[in-house]
């Protein structure tokens, strides 16, 4: 099966610019999970979408947002970029509540300049 | 909230050395608890989970048991090869409306020939 993927896989952006960064879940997934992985920070839990709703969201400013559409693909758009927004972006799915697991997509590594 | 700890890193080890890495948690309720693995420039992969009290994940030659007394999921692997090098992260995932998986900082592993 097709495992998860996300898009663009590098993109340079300047200061101020929006941006938005998009992911495809497996097949028969419905949660979406959207993490930022910035150097020395870990793994930060950003937002959670099931069936098209936001279900919970991390602790970002709300220049961070994203939507799922009905066919459970995702979009993350982060806003008036500053530099700390760099980072690797990552993408996960699961079956609803994960409790079986979460699968990792590659990610997009963003960099503000 | 919930919390995962993880082992100061990083680690160094030779090859077939024997490898302990050390996490416990902290939640409210009765978690799944997982291990990822993240090799140099890729996203994460799921190495093994447990979902209950005593149950034993393993994968790869890596193993961790859902110990519930004493709060804990230690990473093991009886003899690690130079493959194995990259970053391991445990995290937690709690089924309901805080449906999200909760990371340890991550720990990275170098493995010597």
């Amino acid at each position: 099966e097709a495992g998860v993927t996300q898009s663009p896989t590098h993109l340079i952006k300047t200061r101020g610019q929006q941006v938005t960064l998009r992911c495809s879940p497996i097949s028969g997934h419905t949660s979406v999970y959207w993490y930022q992985q910035a150097l020395g920070l870990g793994l930060q839990f950003l937002l959670w979408y099931d069936e098209g709703e936001e279900r919970n969201r991390g602790n970002f400013p709300p220049r961070f947002s994203g939507r799922q559409f009905p066919n459970y693909s995702s979009e993350l758009n982060v806003n008036a970029l500053e530099l700390e927004d760099s980072a690797l972006y990552l993408c996960a799915s699961s079956r609803t509540e994960g409790r079986a697991g979460y699968t990792f997509g590659s990610g997009t590594r963003l960099t503000v300049v | 909230g919930d919390s995962v700890t993880q082992m100061e890193g990083p680690v160094t080890l030779s090859e077939e050395a024997f490898l302990t890495i050390n996490c416990t948690y902290t939640a409210t309720g009765y978690p799944s608890l997982f291990w990822y693995v993240q090799y140099p420039g890729e996203g994460l992969q799921l190495l093994l989970k447990a979902t209950k009290a005593d149950d034993k994940g393993s994968n790869k030659g890596f193993e961790a048991t859902y110990r519930k007394e004493t709060t804990s999921f230690h990473l093991e692997k009886g003899s690690v090869q130079v493959s194995d090098s990259a970053v391991y992260f445990c995290a937690l995932s709690e089924p309901g409306a805080n449906s999200k998986l909760t990371f340890g900082k991550g720990i990275t592993l170098s493995v010597r020939p």
